[in-house]
């Protein structure tokens, strides 16, 4: 079975600082990854999403990730954070683009003006 | 984007009493719709998935009597969750596939309910 492992519980980086929050997944083929955002009292938005092709991928908001197959790692990064980013982060992986997604623990990230 | 909405927001209910949530996709038909339940500070654990005119699927550990899943038409799916009891206040959140767009789920802003 397909698992998802943010190493980081809580981040806390200044503004304009550059964010990394780390995921690494368990699974024997090629999974179809994902990095989530839940800001509070709002709905999980999607940032960006990866299946095939370019292993760097780009997403909403300024944020990108990077599939790498050989550390089983879906990174994702900012270059420079805003306060608006301070919410919770959470990576997932599917098996098949129709299949269920499984969710890592989460990440909460803290923006320090 | 598509558009997934939740009933209620929020619930408080005495322990004991059967509580519905409902799951709606505004702006499009969604075969699969999906529940989760989340914890405090936590991640979000599958607990069913919902294919329309068809049984739930639960997972491992879910209760299927305990929480009902009804999905009745492609826009609709509802979650009851029967004689109710402290443990399971819990924030319940829904998503749903659009078939039009794939790789994608789409979620709505969750329910939270908390049983006295």
């Amino acid at each position: 079975a397909q698992s998802v492992t943010q190493p980081d519980i809580h981040i806390t980086v200044s503004e304009g600082a550059s964010l990394e929050l780390r995921c690494n997944y368990s699974y024997g083929a090629t999974p179809y990854l994902f990095w989530y955002v839940q800001s509070p009292g709002q709905g999980l938005q999607l940032l960006l999403k990866y299946f095939s092709g370019d292993t760097l991928v780009q997403g909403i908001k300024g944020f990108e990730a990077e599939f790498k197959r050989s550390q089983s790692s879906f990174n994702l990064r900012k270059p420079s954070v805003h306060w608006s980013d301070a919410a919770e982060y959470f990576c997932a992986v599917g098996k098949t683009s129709y299949d269920k997604v499984i969710f890592g623990p989460g990440t909460s990230l803290s923006v320090i003006p | 984007g598509a558009v997934v909405s939740q009933h209620p927001s929020r619930v408080i209910c005495k322990s004991g009493t059967s509580v519905k949530i409902e799951c709606r996709s505004l702006d499009f038909q969604a075969t699969t719709m999906f529940w989760y339940r989340q914890f405090p500070k936590q991640s979000l654990m599958l607990m069913a998935t919902s294919n329309e005119g068809s049984k739930a699927t639960y997972e491992q550990g879910v209760e299927k009597d305990k929480f009902l899943i009804n999905h009745a038409s492609l826009t609709l799916s509802t979650l009851t969750v029967t004689s109710a009891h402290p443990e399971d206040s819990s924030f319940y959140i829904c998503s749903a596939r659009d078939p039009a767009v794939r790789y994608e789920q789409f979620f709505g802003p969750g329910t939270r309910l908390t049983v006295l």
